[in-house]
């Protein structure tokens, strides 16, 4: 079945300590993105990568890196999360057929910054 | 980046058509108008996309005007669980950035 993974579903950390939220998809998808979802403010992209080792800024990439080694991950770094990062993250993958092209999206990541 | 403006809210009846609407007045010639929605805090689902026509399936139907610069999404029998946030983003041909903006929360009322 495809899908994309997102682990962990909750995360509580504090201030300062390094993280990684990490997102796969076994659909072989080479265009993967990261948002993040803020009360009134919708969802902002991160970070998104086209490929393998291409990587490029979204709206708000400030206090996050990504990486993106092998085609199946897209691993989103906080290396010192700050309270303002507390959010509800979503990792997507580009469907592509023929006819069609979409974003599948991962169930999400609650993290909490203390 | 083309942006798109959305009201933030709408209510629909039950059984009745929920028209949405999507301003993109700065979209350009080769980029698509995608539509999705949030149900609760899931992840967003895809809806249904175009480029120049109008378009439909089994979800839902799309308007786009002949300039481009506006399209409606239209849930022909809306039912309670059409409730969600609806987000309508404007779609680079190559992909890369893409810009959700706050979406409209539909309320469908019994």
């Amino acid at each position: 079945e495809a899908q994309v993974t997102q682990n962990p579903r909750y995360l509580i950390t504090v201030t300062g300590k390094k993280l990684t939220v990490t997102c796969s998809q076994n659909m072989n998808h080479e265009y993967m993105s990261w948002y993040r979802q803020d009360p009134g403010l919708g969802l902002r992209q991160i970070y998104y990568s086209m490929n393998v080792e291409v990587t490029d800024k979204g709206d708000v990439p400030e206090g996050y890196k990504v990486s993106r080694k092998e085609k199946r991950n897209f691993p989103l770094i906080l290396e010192s999360p700050s309270p303002n990062q507390t959010s509800l993250y979503f990792c997507a993958s580009r469907y592509r057929t023929a006819t069609n092209e979409k974003l599948f999206f991962g169930s999400g990541t609650q993290l909490s910054v203390l | 980046d083309a942006k798109t403006t959305q009201p933030p809210s709408m209510d629909c009846a039950e059984g009745r058509a929920a028209n949405l609407p999507c301003n993109h007045s700065t979209i350009s010639g080769n980029e698509y108008v995608y539509w999705y929605r949030q149900i609760h805090s899931q992840g967003p689902q895809y809806i249904i996309h175009g480029l120049k026509n109008n378009e439909t399936n089994e979800m839902a139907s799309l308007i786009i005007t002949e300039d481009r610069k506006s399209s409606t999404l239209i849930l022909p029998h809306a039912t309670l669980r059409d409730t969600a946030v609806y987000y309508c983003i404007v779609r680079p041909l190559q992909w890369g950035k893409l810009i959700f903006g706050q979406g409209t929360t539909l309320q469908v009322k019994p």
